[in-house]
């Protein structure tokens, strides 16, 4: 099956600072999302980014498809960016593939 | 809009019972639904797909009469733990993939929390 291999497994920062999270890819991709898990266990969609680069206010992403590998920038972090960041990725082709598999995660914490 | 809801958030049951856990597309007609099981500190692994009004399909090593799927409508999925152990205590959650946006992002629910004693 697809692997997803993200970096770095563990980031800490103080707050306001800049970081970037990597997500490396094995094969094509019909779906690569960027989730937040929260403290409480909930997933928040950040991205749905296949391809291409998307900003939402301090966070941005960007998929470069053919070199498989995508990058989530999280600027100015604060407190309550602290979680574990996930990425994670559907295989083109569908089928048996038709499924989401995911990496293991980069556990942020932001101190202030 | 695109949430997803699950209930209860949290249960607590006996050795041996069984317990079902709920999940609802609020806003949208689920294509397909999925559950995702998460041990502490790990990441998440796909249990099972499920298609409105077909069987669901389970992924290898998942015991399909122990986690019992139904999706009995384009907005409800339910899983049943069924005779339940300490083993099967573990973080539940839902997605759901929007029928006929185009597109193959999916939605969570915040998880359901199983303890069993």
């Amino acid at each position: 099956g697809i692997q997803v291999e993200q970096s770095p497994p563990d980031l800490i920062l103080q707050e306001g600072a800049n970081s970037t999270l990597r997500c490396n890819f094995s094969d094509s991709v019909n779906n690569l999302q960027w989730f937040h898990q929260n403290p409480w266990g909930q997933l928040i969609n950040l991205f749905y980014i296949p391809s291409g680069t998307k900003q939402n206010g301090r966070l941005s992403a960007t998929t470069v498809a053919t070199e498989r590998y995508s990058l989530l920038y999280i600027s100015s972090s604060q407190t309550t960016d602290s979680g574990v960041y996930f990425c994670a990725v559907e295989l083109t082709g569908g089928g048996s593939n038709y499924k989401l598999t995911f990496g293991k995660g980069t556990l942020l914490t932001v101190n202030p | 809009g695109a949430v997803v809801s699950q209930h209860p958030s949290w249960v607590i049951c006996k050795s041996g019972t069984s317990v079902k856990i709920e999940c609802r597309s609020l806003d949208f007609q689920a294509t397909t639904m999925f559950w995702y099981r998460q041990f502490p500190k790990q990441s998440l692994m796909l249990m099972a797909t499920s298609n409105e009004g077909s069987k669901a399909t389970y992924e290898q090593g998942v015991e399909k009469d122990k986690f019992l799927i139904n999706h009995a409508s384009l907005t409800l999925s339910t899983l049943t733990v069924t005779s339940a152990h300490p083993e099967d205590s573990s973080f539940y959650i839902c997605s759901a993939r929007i029928r006929g946006q185009g597109t193959y992002e999916q939605y969570f629910g915040p998880g359901t929390r199983l303890t069993v004693t």
